[in-house]
């Protein structure tokens, strides 16, 4: 099975720069994804790691270990439109469908 | 385009009532998801569909839950005599295929409450 751990809950302020750890344990892991949910929204993908290093997307960048079975994301420049819940989730080699992790919720404050 | 649409969007059924949930996915998308949330929760698989090939139904979650994929495009998923622990948010995605399911484009959900 899949499993998937990242903090439940992150706060900063406006303008900052905020990190968003995922770690994860799957069986023939094919990359991780990040998606962003806004309250009472659908998920909206935001990013893949297919191999290890970083991926830069505008302000997110989202990076990949796969010998440390880790993964974070980045949003620089914070504003309070960020404030959101990130998921992290990953396609293994036994199902085409992803394993979301159970989000983390991001607030950004004045 | 147009994206992944859902409907009902709001659903309240009774204790042991069955129902329906619709989901037409992006046009061209050959892969379909299914998810279900729960407040404040991930996102927990339901059940796969790629193209001609059979559903991937691992994740429904009894046998009262199965779904259909019609002309593949339109889904319906099902649940026969609804439990209060059914109650959550209901999400369809799709992908271009199952190869790009890193990437999917999910509907506004359907809300069920069950009574």
């Amino acid at each position: 099975g899949q499993s998937l751990e990242q903090p439940s809950e992150v706060t900063a302020v406006e303008g900052a720069i905020v990190q968003i750890n995922c770690t994860y344990q799957t069986s023939g892991f094919y990359g991780l994804s990040w998606y962003q949910q806004h309250d009472g929204g659908a998920p909206t993908f935001l990013s893949y790691n297919g191999l290890d290093g970083l991926e830069e997307t505008g302000r997110f960048s989202s990076f990949l270990s796969r010998s440390d079975s880790y993964g974070y994301l980045l949003l620089q420049e914070l504003q309070m439109k960020d404030s959101a819940s990130y998921f992290c989730a990953v396609r293994d080699a036994g199902r085409r469908a992803l394993t979301f992790g159970s989000g983390t919720r991001l607030q950004v404050q004045p | 385009g147009a994206g992944v649409s859902q409907s009902p969007s709001n659903k309240v059924t009774e204790k042991g009532k069955d129902v329906e949930l619709r989901c037409d996915p992006i046009s061209g998308h050959t892969a379909l998801y299914w998810y279900r949330q729960s407040l404040g929760q991930g996102l927990e698989f339901l059940i796969y569909f790629q193209g001609n090939s059979a559903p991937d139904k691992s994740g429904l979650p009894s046998d009262r839950f199965s779904a259909e994929r019609t002309g593949g495009s339109v889904s319906t998923l099902t649940i026969q005599r609804t439990q209060q622990e059914d109650s959550a948010v209901y999400l369809c995605a799709s992908s271009l295929d199952g190869g790009s399911s890193y990437e999917q484009y999910f509907g506004p959900g359907t809300r069920l409450t069950v009574t």
